[in-house]
């Protein structure tokens, strides 16, 4: 079965640091990978998706993704973080194959960002 | 805009009562999903349903209950069965082939009084 670890429940970043939240799946074939972001009392937001083409994935609000088979990762980077990037962040997964393509999540990271 | 439209924002329930959730959509999506989110636990599946008048179980569906006989409309009834309702519900939605990802609504928190 597909499973999602996301590294580090929570992340605390200084204004203007870079953001790096990390995602690993494990899965027997590549599989479409999402990210989205939770702001408080809000639903989820894509980010970004990777489902075939180029590994490296550019996304919403200045945050890419890339797509690495060999480490089965798919962490999210941001160059420089804002105040308003504090929310948490979910990595999700899909199989290719099948009829029911259901997104498999990660338990979530929180993203503090530090004045 | 097209988009989910969750109802109400906040709800509350007493010991013992049944709620109905709303969920509504204008996508034309075929597939939609309700979760159940409590602090540190991630995204819990519900249930599901991939096309008008059928739906599925998902992880933690005890307690709950779904129709889906518009494709528009996914409501969620939080039954008494439920011992331990208290959380924000989302639902989602999406077109059947998967790497569209899903679109979300804006959650109901329900709190039980």
């Amino acid at each position: 079965a597909q499973s999602v670890t996301q590294l580090g429940s929570h992340v605390s970043v200084s204004e203007g640091a870079l953001v790096l939240l990390r995602c690993n799946y494990s899965s027997s074939v590549p599989p479409y990978l999402f990210w989205y972001v939770q702001y408080p009392n809000q639903g989820l937001q894509l980010l970004l998706k990777y489902t075939t083409g180029a590994t490296l994935v550019k996304g919403i609000n200045g945050f890419e993704a890339e797509f690495k088979k060999s480490e089965t990762s798919f962490h999210l980077t941001k160059p420089s973080a804002h105040m308003s990037d504090a929310a948490e962040y979910f990595c999700a997964v899909s199989d290719r194959a099948g009829n029911n393509r259901k997104l498999i999540w990660g338990l979530g990271t929180s993203l503090a960002v530090n004045p | 805009d097209g988009g989910i439209t969750q109802s109400p924002k906040y709800l509350f329930r007493k010991e013992g009562q049944n709620v109905t959730l709303s969920c509504e959509q204008n996508l034309n999506h075929d597939a939609m999903y309700w979760y159940r989110q409590d602090p540190g636990q991630g995204l819990r599946l519900i249930y599901y349903s991939q096309i008008v008048n059928d739906f599925q179980k998902g992880d933690i569906a005890e307690g709950y209950s779904v129709s889906r006989e518009k494709k528009e409309s996914f409501p969620l009834t939080v039954t008494s069965a439920q011992k331990n309702p208290t959380a924000f519900y989302l639902c989602a939605s999406t077109f059947r082939g998967q790497n569209y990802g899903y679109t979300f609504g804006s959650g109901t928190r329900l709190t039980v009084v």
